[in-house]
């Protein structure tokens, strides 16, 4: 799979969008890219994944880069209860789903 | 009632003792998963399952050992536990195809 890269921590102010990036540049043509996130300690959290066109639900929206290499999250109004570790992965979807969790990114959502 | 249960959800065991760590599932989904997470590290792939006759190592499997009694349960044990396997252990599921993983609420296990 895909190696993943994110930033280490963002912050973001209450209400505003906050935008999570992502670098997939090995990305291959059958993997997906998903995001889930963790809070406190409590499992994974499954947020949305794309193939390469943008998508929407109703916790975010995931925008994928024309070439695939990169991608961001958007969750459009945050709040405090979005503060958790938020992890992209590349995945094969036809393969057995081994998700390969990095550290991911760590947002604080600030009042 | 929750999709993924696991019990116990804390434990503190000796070095070792055996421990079972059991998962439950009521998605009705094939495919099983134990994962790992050591403080401020990702999860890490323990064990999955496809189905009750299909086991799979993971990445990180040695000291572990694991039973599919049924569709809906996926168990880990411990068989002697040591310090380091001090984490949090997480069980998912999913129905392949590209479709999320939904996990449960983890098991706590310090080793002593």
């Amino acid at each position: 799979d895909a190696k993943t890269t994110q930033p280490p921590s963002m912050d973001c102010a209450e209400g505003r969008a906050a935008n999570l990036p992502c670098n997939h540049s090995t990305i291959s043509g059958n993997e997906y890219v998903y995001w889930y996130r963790q809070i406190h300690s409590q499992g994974p959290q499954y947020i949305i994944h794309g193939l390469k066109n943008n998508e929407t639900n109703e916790m975010a929206s995931l925008i994928i880069t024309e070439d695939r290499k990169s991608s961001t999250l958007i969750l459009p109004h945050a709040t405090l209860r979005d503060t958790a570790v938020y992890y992209c992965i590349a995945d094969d979807f036809q393969g057995a789903q081994k998700l390969v969790f990095g550290q991911g990114t760590r947002l604080t959502i600030n009042p | 009632d929750a999709d993924v249960t696991q019990t116990p959800r804390n434990r503190i065991t000796k070095t070792g003792k055996r421990i079972m760590l059991e998962c439950s599932q009521t998605k009705g989904h094939d495919r099983m998963y134990w994962y790992r997470q050591d403080p401020g590290l990702g999860l890490r792939l323990i064990y999955y399952s496809f189905d009750v006759k299909d086991i799979n190592k993971g990445e990180i499997s040695d000291g572990y050992s694991v039973s599919r009694q049924a569709q809906a349960k996926f168990s880990l044990s411990l068989e002697s536990a040591i310090p380091n396997q001090t984490a949090l252990y997480f069980c998912a599921t999913g129905s392949g195809g590209g479709s999320e993983q939904y996990f449960g609420p983890g098991t706590r296990l310090t080793v002593t």
